[in-house]
């Protein structure tokens, strides 16, 4: 499977500012996602981040808040804009893998106070 | 859209014995269905999967069985292990993967 790496690995940030994360994968990659994890729950897809266009978000996630950027098949970052201590949270970048299976970086996680 | 019921939310078993979890879909066009652990602190593993042409699938201790007709798939550990402790999410996939709500598995020496 793939190696998928993410920066930073956490964060402490003030509200009302805003967190960039990275996701870097090792090969090239079509599909690639990111998700969230809120202390002891389950994992809820923000958006598909798709290459050469705008992400794919799903209900309850708008662009504003999370901006996605996809420049290549290796990479792509979100963005937590305007941060309230609700977005504290883990934030998972996943990468689909031929044909079916998909993988999980490390998690990015965010702390706002 | 899809949605996935897992159940139950908390399992304990003693060293040895066996573990099952539960979970059910909605979306009929889901056609895989991957299953998770996460340690603490970790990211979630892909354990084991399954595509809807099979009805079950088995590596070592742990295996998975599915049933279309009724919309379940299940996810059985047999002769647990206290490094078996974890919590598994169950997954199913139409267009995306949508996860289950979690099954906290501990295993007692």
């Amino acid at each position: 499977s793939a190696v998928i790496s993410q920066k930073p690995s956490r964060d402490i940030c003030q509200r009302g500012t805003s967190l960039t994360i990275q996701c870097q994968v090792d090969s090239q990659v079509t599909m690639m996602f990111w998700y969230r994890q809120q202390p002891g729950q389950s994992l809820t897809l923000i958006a598909t981040a798709n290459q050469g266009s705008e992400a794919t978000y799903e209900s309850g996630f708008v662009i504003d808040k999370f901006p996605i950027s996809r420049p290549n098949l290796t990479f792509s970052t979100l963005t937590v804009s305007n941060m309230s201590p609700e977005d504290s949270s883990i934030y998972l970048c996943s990468v689909g893998a031929y044909p079916y299976e998909q993988y999980f970086g490390p998690g990015t996680r965010l702390t706002v106070t | 859209g899809e949605n996935v019921e897992q159940h139950p939310s908390t399992l304990s078993v003693q060293e040895g014995d066996s573990a099952v979890i539960k979970c059910t879909y909605s979306d009929s066009a889901s056609n895989y269905f991957p299953w998770y652990k996460q340690e603490l602190g970790k990211r979630p593993q892909l354990i084991i999967d399954i595509r809807s042409n099979v009805g079950e699938k088995k590596d070592q201790r742990i295996a998975v069985t599915l049933n279309k007709t009724a919309k379940h798939f299940s996810l059985h550990i047999t002769e647990t292990q206290p490094e078996d402790s974890a919590v598994y999410f169950c997954a199913a996939r139409a267009d995306k993967l949508i996860f289950g709500t979690g099954t906290r598995l501990q295993v007692f020496p």
